[in-house]
This record gives structure tokens, C-alpha cells and sequence, in this order.
């Protein structure tokens, strides 16, 4: 079993869609993101869980509505998105202590969003 | 807002060839890492950084922190076709949590052929 599985890992969708991207870790991690990566953009954090409570949220769009029920699982829900919503969904885990600063983040595979 | 620049954008070398890749940013991190990413994959962490002026060895890579904890550098002795990918540089801060807060770079891509 790899350590963070996301699915589907292509998605196609016109933009009166609802879909949901799933995430799942098994590394026992108490932290979990949510990344867009777009071509020519660096990769941009869009939310963080601790603890499966919501500890930051990137002035995200409301058409893209996180949740997660526990610390291993997160969903991305979509609907209404845009074109330019595009992009490939990268999902992560992490477990460090504060004082160690950031520690390393285990990310999964993708999801290839398509708008169309 | 924390930008970190990398240089350059796109690499294409040699079988053999050395290079290295920059990442630089005016603000302070508390640590910087570097990921590489392969095609239909996600980053995988290379290296973490912590002090300023650390120099950290990874086989054929050689990874450095500023002195000031500003900037980073990558270099690659003799490349080699699994070498290709893209290189992201994150600069991360201190948290009170347990959740890791990194700014990426603008990453470097890097293709090496025979």
C-alpha cells in the first residue's frame, strides 16, 4: 500500500459538474493539504488540515469545498469550476513537531482536473 | 507574501554534464527543502536544510543553505538519465502546530539525455 493514494487520477468535467477528488494516507500523519500545481505557476497551497480541523484556507474559491472526516482521509469537492480551474490536485501528509520547522511532506500521485 | 525564484527554468544537458540549479527568495526561512518531481508523480523530498551555511551530500547531489537562510543550491555531478525531472526548492517557517507551512518555488526543469 503506497503511503498517500489519491483518486481518480484523471478527471474530466464541464463546469455545471460536481465531483469529488478523494485522498487517502496510510503513514499515520496528522496533517493533510491540498496543492494546485499549474503549468508555469509555483505549486500553490489551497488548504490545510490538523488534526482533521481546518487550519488554513489559501482565500481558496467556494467552488472547491475541502473535507475531512478523519486524519486519513481528505476530499476535494468540486462544482461550478472554471477553465482555468484546470490543473493537476496534489494531495499531502505530514507529522513533525513545531520545533523542527517545516517537516517533509509525502505527496501522492495527482489528480489531472480537466475543465471543460 | 515569500517568493522563492529558481534558476534557471529549463535545463537540457548531457550524459556526464554537471550543472546547478539556484533558488532564491529575500525572505528568511526557518529550513529549506528540495523535492524532485517525475512525470504523472508527485514531489519526493531530497533533502532538508536547517542552518545557514549547511552543505548536505546525497550521492551525486550536493545541497547548500545560505548563510543568511535566503537561498539554496543544487548541484548535480555528472548527470545521468535518471536525474530528469522537476527540482522544487520550499522554504518553510516555523509552525505551532503540527503542519508543515512551505512556500515552493517556481522549479527547475531538467532533462538530461544520453
Amino acid at each position: 500500500e503506497t503511503g498517500v493514494t489519491q483518486t481518480p487520477r484523471h478527471l474530466v468535467m464541464g463546469m455545471t459538474n460536481k465531483k469529488s477528488l478523494k485522498c487517502e494516507q496510510h503513514l499515520g500523519h496528522n496533517a493533510m493539504y491540498w496543492y494546485k500545481q499549474s503549468a508555469k505557476k509555483p505549486l500553490e497551497l489551497m488548504f490545510v488540515y490538523n488534526f482533521k480541523e481546518q487550519t488554513e484556507n489559501n482565500s481558496v474559491p467556494s467552488r472547491f469545498s475541502p473535507e475531512c472526516p478523519n486524519s486519513s482521509h481528505l476530499f476535494l469537492h468540486l462544482h461550478t469550476l472554471q477553465p482555468e480551474d484546470s490543473a493537476l490536485y496534489l494531495c499531502a501528509s505530514s507529522q513533525h513537531l513545531p520545533s523542527q520547522g517545516a517537516g517533509e511532506l509525502f505527496f501522492g500521485e495527482g489528480s489531472r482536473l480537466t475543465v471543460l | 507574501t515569500q517568493l522563492l525564484e529558481q534558476s534557471p527554468q529549463f535545463l537540457s544537458i548531457q550524459e556526464g554534464e554537471n550543472l546547478t540549479v539556484y533558488c532564491n527568495s529575500s525572505s528568511v526561512f526557518s529550513s529549506l527543502q528540495w523535492y524532485r518531481q517525475e512525470p504523472g508523480e508527485g514531489p519526493v523530498l531530497l533533502v532538508t536544510v536547517v542552518t545557514g551555511g549547511e552543505v548536505k551530500k546525497l550521492k551525486r547531489l550536493t545541497f547548500q543553505f545560505g548563510d543568511a537562510r535566503k537561498d539554496s543550491s543544487l548541484h548535480i555531478t555528472a548527470a545521468q538519465p535518471g536525474d530528469t525531472g522537476l527540482y522544487l526548492c520550499a522554504g518553510g517557517r516555523m509552525t505551532t502546530g503540527t503542519a508543515s507551512k512551505l512556500t515552493f518555488g517556481t522549479g527547475t526543469r531538467l532533462q538530461v539525455t544520453l
